[in-house]
């Protein structure tokens, strides 16, 4: 248990659907992120936000679409995707950005889409 | 970003030390060396980091090489709950964490 909850662990799409997937920190940060990790791939990151301002979009296309409401939630909106978009979505949270911050991450959505 | 070079795969027993190396030859001097690890089926979990000097925490040993070029990851004992993949990551300022392909570690009983 890292103090970092997602939901839902396991989610099948279809590519009309729109669905989210949520994050939750019990930590107290200020910085979440979005990390793709797809089969036999590194990870990639998605998306940073830091007190709830989004501060990395690394070039993901719109049909995926973040959201942080507060500095312990994070949403990741997803609509219309493709079925190479499967992969596990791994949420993570840091108290900032400093070079020796700690991430945590939480135990991700393994997304199919059909 | 500056790059990390790790075997893909190591092999060892249970109840033996592990010594996990990473090659980072074109580190700066303001880059910390990261390890997170993991787990079948789990997000990563951070198992150390370190800038110049050796570090040890609970779970492992960080040895740093003097010039700094490379560094290897110990872990004392190794139990079957070792088995992962190992990212060895370098991180400046507030630069994001870039995770390689790492190196997975099989523990054998």
């Amino acid at each position: 248990e890292t103090g970092v909850t997602q939901t839902p662990r396991h989610l099948v799409m279809g590519m009309t659907n729109k669905k989210s997937l949520k994050c939750e920190q019990h930590l107290g940060h200020n910085a979440m992120y979005w990390y793709k990790q797809s089969a036999k791939k590194p990870l990639e990151l998605m998306f940073v936000y830091n007190f709830k301002e989004q501060t990395e979009n690394n070039s993901v296309p719109s049909r995926f679409s973040p959201e942080c409401p507060n500095s312990s939630h994070l949403f990741l909106h997803l609509h219309t995707l493709q079925p190479e978009d499967s992969a596990l979505y791994l949420c993570a949270s840091s108290q900032d950005f400093a070079g020796t911050d700690t991430q945590y991450f939480g135990p991700g959505t393994r997304l199919t889409v059909l | 970003d500056a790059k990390t070079t790790q075997p893909n795969s190591m092999e060892s027993n249970e109840e033996e030390p592990v010594h996990l190396p990473c090659n980072h030859s074109t580190i700066s001097g303001t880059d910390y060396i990261h390890w997170y690890r993991q787990l079948p089926s789990q997000g990563p979990e951070y198992v150390i980091h370190g800038l110049t000097s050796n570090v040890n925490n609970r779970m492992a040993s960080l040895a740093i090489a003097e010039d700094r070029k490379s560094s290897t990851l110990i872990l004392h004992r190794a139990t079957l709950r070792d088995a992962a993949v190992y990212y060895c990551i370098l991180r400046r300022g507030a630069q994001k964490l870039v995770f390689g392909q790492g190196t997975r570690l099989t523990i054998n009983p």
